[in-house]
């Protein structure tokens, strides 16, 4: 398996432009999960998804934020509109069941930069 | 509501000794504990996890971790370090099985080991 894969590695943008991360999370995993890290806040929960359907998105820290599963191979973090403080990687990661029983595996991340 | 604490934000270790990351959590129940670790511009990857059974617990690349259930810590450990351990180390707990209890993390330990 090829693993989490998320797309792509990098992103610069200008404040104001809407942004589109993708990933795919590994064949038959049920729980799917958007991450942010920065330094300041380090890791963040931002949403998560059970069989492609959305669970809890507390952490999306505005409406400017939204995600989808459309089905159980895909999924997408939007920003629109981007901000500045929106910069940050954005990791994926996906789970066979809970996490609690084996863990998660994380893709490589998106690096964001909005300028 | 669980929390996980990694009181050191870098730990410093001459390659050769013998290293510890510590951790404390808080939850209630039984936890389920789980050791991470993120190299230069990569995800997160497994380590190691506790769930019940021995409180030793062993991983990967020769960590391991310590379970201690009177003092609330899972802290990691490898006997002799290696230059290549030089990583961002974050443990994250979750209460038991049950629930669809989603980990917890820390902010992170960053383990430099020096030639």
């Amino acid at each position: 398996d090829a693993g989490v894969i998320q797309s792509p590695r990098h992103e610069v943008t200008e404040m104001g432009q809407e942004v589109t991360l993708r990933c795919k999370p590994i064949s038959g995993h049920d729980y799917l999960f958007w991450y942010r890290q920065t330094m300041m806040r380090g890791l963040e929960l931002l949403i998560y998804f059970n069989n492609n359907v959305p669970i809890d998105d507390s952490g999306m820290p505005e409406d400017r934020f939204s995600a989808k599963m459309p089905n159980a191979s895909f999924s997408t973090l939007k920003i629109q509109p981007s901000e500045p403080r929106d910069s940050a990687v954005y990791f994926c990661a996906s789970s066979p069941r809970t996490a609690g029983d084996y863990g998660y595996t994380f893709g490589s991340g998106t690096r964001l930069t909005v300028v | 509501a669980q929390s996980v604490a990694q009181p050191e934000d870098q730990v410093n270790v001459a390659e050769g000794n013998p290293l510890t990351v510590k951790c404390t959590y808080s939850v209630s129940g039984n936890p389920y504990l789980f050791w991470y670790v993120q190299y230069p511009n990569r995800g997160l990857q497994f380590l190691l996890k506790y769930i019940t059974g021995d409180n030793l617990v062993k991983g990967s690349y020769g960590f391991e971790a310590e379970f201690n259930k009177s003092q609330t810590s899972f802290h990691l450990k490898k006997p002799s370090a290696l230059v290549s351990d030089s990583a961002l180390y974050f443990c994250a707990v979750r209460g038991p099985s049950g629930g669809s209890y989603i980990p917890t993390f820390g902010r992170g330990t960053s383990l430099i080991v020096h030639p």
